[in-house]
């Protein structure tokens, strides 16, 4: 199963160039979500999509826009690049119960240099 | 600040030895989630503990929660080269999806 997958895996942009994240995931999860690593740091949560055709900002939105595209499709991008958006991006999935959000699937990220 | 933190940041162990860390949180929760990131990867999910459980545990993996403390713990134990590897908690508010990440333990077991 390839779960969740992100392109690009690597990308290396100039200050002020757009770029779009991509990611796809193949177990018809509801909700879907894009973070950040920093070094040293844990994931800080930019936005999600608790269902298709919904989503809100999380913990570090500015800079970035979102696009639910479908159930399997989520994107995250970045209309004019800045060097402080250099970071690991990572996409999750998961589904909802009736007690409470379950373990999220992760793919293997995008490293992002903004030059 | 983030919700989570984690201690210690860093452990270093000999193989065998068992392997400890913890993770503080601030706000009532519907359950608290251990990761695994292994260099250059992407997050695992390990084990997931709910609110109204004290103790889960997952072949060499012990979790405890106490949500008077707003704390849980993660033991592995007989550790492995292979554990060598970041460990994060990670909660959300009841009733949200705003996922919060700790800052994460970094554990080497050496052989």
């Amino acid at each position: 199963n390839a779960g969740v997958t992100q392109t690009p895996k690597f990308q290396v942009l100039k200050t002020g160039q757009s770029m779009t994240l991509q990611c796809a995931q193949d177990m018809n999860h509801n909700s879907m979500y894009w973070y950040r690593q920093d070094p040293g740091m844990g994931l800080r949560l930019i936005y999600y999509s608790a269902s298709e055709g919904t989503t809100d900002k999380g913990e570090v939105p500015n800079g970035y826009n979102v696009s639910r595209l479908n159930k399997r499709e989520f994107s995250l991008r970045l209309e004019s690049a800045a060097p402080s958006q250099t970071s690991v991006y990572f996409c999750a999935s998961n589904d909802r119960d009736s007690i409470g959000n379950q373990p999220q699937h992760f793919g293997d990220g995008t490293r992002l240099s903004i030059l | 600040s983030q919700q989570g933190e984690e201690d210690p940041q860093a452990l270093s162990i000999q193989e065998g030895e068992n392997a400890t860390m913890n993770c503080s949180y601030k706000t009532s929760i519907n359950n608290l989630q251990w990761y695994r990131q292994n260099s250059g990867r992407g997050l695992v999910h390990l084990i997931l503990i709910r609110s109204n459980e004290r103790e889960k545990h997952s072949g060499r993996l012990r979790v405890t929660l106490d949500t008077s403390k707003k704390s849980s713990s993660l033991l592995i134990t007989a550790s492995r080269a292979a554990d060598t590897a970041s460990y994060f908690c990670a909660t959300a508010p009841s009733g949200t999806y705003k996922y919060i990440f700790g800052t994460g333990t970094r554990l080497k077991v050496l052989a």
